[in-house]
This record gives C-alpha cells, structure tokens and sequence, in this order.
C-alpha cells in the first residue's frame, strides 16, 4: 500500500510562479521526503523533513508537515523552465514508500 | 562518485526466459530497496534488504526474487517473466541518514 498520495496529478503554470504540490499520508513516519524525476530517469533527493519538524527550506523550495493532517507541501517558488518535472513525497515509516506523483510543467 | 549502478538500462526479452537486473552500490549503505514504475501508478516498491541476508516483500514481490549476499549489491531476478512485469525499474539504497540514491533503471520489456 502507498503511504503517500500527491496532489494534484499535473500541475501547469508559467515561469516565474510558484508551484505547490500537496501530499498526504496514511500512517506514523519517521521522516517524509520529496523527490524529483525527470522524465524516465532516476529520482533525486530534493529535501526531507523530520517528524517534529514542522517546516524546512532549502533555496526555493519550502517543505510543511502537518502530522495532525498526515500531510505536507511543497512549494517551488520563482519557477523555472528547468523545474518540470515529476515530483514524489515519500512517507518513510519502516521502509520508503512512494505515492503517484505530481507532473509539473513550467512554461517560459 | 557515490552512485548506484543497475544493468542493463535496457532489455527485451521473451516469456519465461529467467533474468537478472543487477545493482551495486559504492557507499556502504545497508539498505536497499527495489521499485518498478509504471504510468498512472507511481513507484511501486518490490523487495527491500535492511543488510546482509535480510531481504523483506514490499508491496508487489510477485513474480521477484532477490538476494544480498553482500552488502554493495541487490539483484533482482525473474525467474519466469511475463509481460505484466515489463515496466521501469529502479534500484536504491539510504544510509543513516535515510536519503534514497537511485540508480538510473532499467526498462524491460517482456513480449
């Protein structure tokens, strides 16, 4: 079963906006992380937050964790052209489980 | 580099015709983990290993087989292929500080 289910599927908006993308979780984790794949190829590690935390940031990318909610966002802002891409929360309790994913599109 | 390395990144083949789909990684990480991908379903996790010897069935370990007998690689085999396992897969391994490295996957086909 996935532990993480992103929001929404596809996501399309102009350079220059912000894009977020809402992820939610059915049970208790340790930590909950997002990554980036482009097109087929690997994912990459973008950012994780801890349980307690309660927000993170790292350059444009602003992560929320909501435990009460079993949720959490991820806001890119100023997009860029560069940024499309599938994004995917993973919700780690015992292993890492992964949800669908968000495709954004970011047009110059 | 620290990288995670699965072979082949391509492969047909016919059903029933047993397969391995290799991956080795170079950062010492205990655990590892196997996923296929397929369109409208996101990642899929098959088996995961928490260290040597110890593999557990993730959500879809139908039709899998995997070992670890050491620590820097995680085969995953077919023993008997079908066409519903052709997909994307992906390889990956954490460490403490429990972010996934993936490896670049490998397409199968199975016709």
């Amino acid at each position: 079963s996935q532990q993480g289910e992103e929001d929404p599927q596809a996501l399309s908006i102009q350079e220059g906006e912000n894009a977020t993308m809402n992820c939610s979780y059915k049970t208790s984790i340790n930590n909950l992380q997002w990554y980036r794949q482009n097109s087929g190829r690997g994912l990459v590690h973008l950012i994780l937050i801890r349980s307690n935390e309660r927000e993170k940031h790292s350059g444009r990318l602003r992560v929320t964790l909501d435990t009460s909610k079993k949720s959490s966002s991820l806001l890119i802002t100023a997009s860029r052209a560069a940024d499309t891409a599938s994004y995917f929360c993973a919700a780690l309790y015992s292993t890492l489980t992964f949800g669908k994913g968000t495709m954004l599109l970011v047009s110059p | 580099e620290a990288q995670v390395t699965q072979n082949p990144r391509y492969l047909i083949t016919v059903t029933g015709k047993k397969l391995t789909v290799t991956c080795s990684q170079n950062m010492n990480h205990e655990y590892m983990s196997w996923y296929r991908q397929d369109p409208g379903l996101g990642l899929r996790q098959i088996y995961y290993s928490m260290n040597v010897e110890v593999t557990d069935k993730g959500d879809v370990p139908e039709g899998y087989k995997v070992s670890r007998k050491e620590k820097r690689n995680f085969p995953l085999i077919l023993e008997s292929p079908s066409p519903n396992q052709t997909s994307l897969y992906f390889c990956a391994s954490s460490g403490s500080s429990a972010e996934a490295f993936f490896g670049q996957g490998t397409r199968l086909t199975v016709v």
